[in-house]
């Protein structure tokens, strides 16, 4: 069964420095997201991506994030300048139509810590 | 905005028992949708069913059941028979019809025992 996959599962970076958090999403979706979830906290909404823009964006989704699909199979989460507070599950979504009944696939997540 | 709220951060029972979890939501919404996600320990999250706000039949699916009380903003999730493949964190989620973004509860920790 397809699934998302997320590289790398474990990313630990210092304060400061540029990380990029790789997804590829199920090979038929059009639609793809981020979300993150801070230790003990709830799954937040990042960013919605379709026909190579951003479709819908939170207020957490600031000019330190970017989001860029580079061929036809990544998707990826770029963080500029990086934030202990940016330390988080990152999860990758996909789903085939952006309506909003339809179920959107998630990713293993990626764990960043920031030091 | 929308909110979810999930009011039993752990719950454990045993093996072959019922459990229900619970989930409130507040929107001012009258078209959306709800969904419990299912995350098993190191794993991804998984649908594990999905209900229509415009449709009054609970939705299930095999062991799995929802209490949907629309007027009442509940949304809960039963488990029959539950088995050990069943411990996970659980996740009760809303999105509004024709919206991208789905919004989350904290998630019920659900541990079942032998």
């Amino acid at each position: 069964e397809p699934e998302v996959t997320q590289t790398p599962s474990h990313q630990v970076t210092q304060m400061g420095q540029e990380v990029i958090l790789r997804c590829v999403p199920i090979s038929n979706h059009l639609y793809f997201y981020w979300y993150r979830q801070i230790l003990g906290q709830k799954v937040e909404f990042l960013v919605s991506f379709y026909n190579n823009e951003i479709s819908e964006k939170s207020e957490i989704f600031d000019d330190q994030f970017s989001v860029e699909r580079p061929d036809g199979s990544n998707f990826t989460l770029k963080i500029r300048s990086t934030k202990l507070e940016d330390s988080a599950m990152y999860f990758c979504a996909s789903s085939d139509r952006g309506k909003g009944g339809n179920e959107q696939f998630f990713g293993p997540g990626t764990r960043l810590t920031v030091l | 905005a929308q909110t979810v709220t999930q009011s039993q951060p752990e719950m454990s029972v045993q093996e072959a028992e019922t459990v229900t979890l619970s989930c409130t939501y507040d929107t001012s919404e009258n078209n959306y949708y709800l969904f419990w996600y299912k995350q098993p320990p190191s794993r991804q999250m998984i649908l594990v069913i999905r209900q229509e706000a415009y449709k009054q039949q609970n939705a299930t699916e095999n062991r799995f059941s929802v209490n949907f009380q629309k007027a009442a903003k509940s949304f809960s999730l039963k488990i029959s028979d539950s088995q050990l493949g069943d411990t996970a964190m659980y996740f009760c989620a809303f999105i509004r019809q024709g919206a991208q973004k789905l919004v989350f509860g904290q998630g019920t920790r659900l541990t079942i025992n032998p």
